[in-house]
């Protein structure tokens, strides 16, 4: 039973440019959080999905990061001109279905780096 | 505000010593506590979890963590340490669907 997968595990952008970020859930899981993690700092809540639908984006900055989870394919978390202050890890974590939302499986991670 | 905090940014132990690392939360109404782990290299992985019941959890490779409503804490213990348990140790809570992470423990377990 694989995991929650994420791709690229790195990637690499230039100040400006676009930044897409792609988590597939473990199977069966509909329910999808990002998190982001700065070095020396824990994860910080970012956006949680549902198929087709944002549950909580308290987290988000308000400007150019976006996220989606659609009927079919994965979560992509988008970020718009990245500058450098966005490079950091970034986590996707599933859970089961509401009963179980607490219970949170987490992938490998995209690093992010802004040259 | 909502928050977790982990006391020990570092924690260095030879090995058979006994492991606590704390973790305190701050926030009222239903409490869902959780710890995990991250070996180097590797993603992070659900040690123990604590939703409602008996207090004293059990959890994988020999973990354990007491929930104390009174003090506000949810402390990691192990009795005997090895050199593999050497990874970072994050505490966790949620009662919205997210998670509120602690800013992590590294533990050096030294052979």
């Amino acid at each position: 039973n694989a995991g929650v997968m994420q791709n690229p595990r790195h990637l690499v952008r230039r100040r400006g440019q676009e930044a897409r970020l792609r988590c597939s859930p473990m199977k069966g899981h509909s329910h999808v959080y990002w998190y982001r993690q700065l070095p020396e700092e824990g994860l910080k809540f970012m956006v949680y999905l549902q198929k087709e639908n944002i549950i909580d984006e308290s987290g988000m900055p308000k400007e150019r990061f976006s996220a989606e989870f659609p009927k079919e394919g994965p979560s992509i978390l988008r970020i718009q001109q990245v500058v450098r202050g966005d490079s950091a890890a970034y986590f996707c974590a599933s859970s089961l279905g509401q009963a179980q939302v607490y219970e949170q499986y987490f992938g490998p991670g995209t690093r992010l780096t802004v040259t | 505000a909502q928050s977790v905090s982990q006391h020990n940014h570092h924690v260095i132990l030879s090995e058979a010593a006994s492991l606590e690392l704390g973790c305190n939360y701050s926030y009222g109404g239903t409490v869902n506590l959780f710890w995990y782990v991250q070996y180097p290299g590797q993603h992070l992985q659900l040690l123990l979890k604590y939703f409602s019941g008996d207090p004293l959890v059990k959890g994988i490779k020999g973990f354990e963590a007491e929930f104390i409503k009174s003090k506000f804490s949810f402390n990691l213990r192990k009795p005997s340490v090895q050199w593999s348990d050497t990874a970072e140790y994050f505490c966790a809570g949620g009662s919205q669907g997210n998670l509120i992470f602690g800013k992590g423990t590294k533990l050096s377990v030294k052979p």
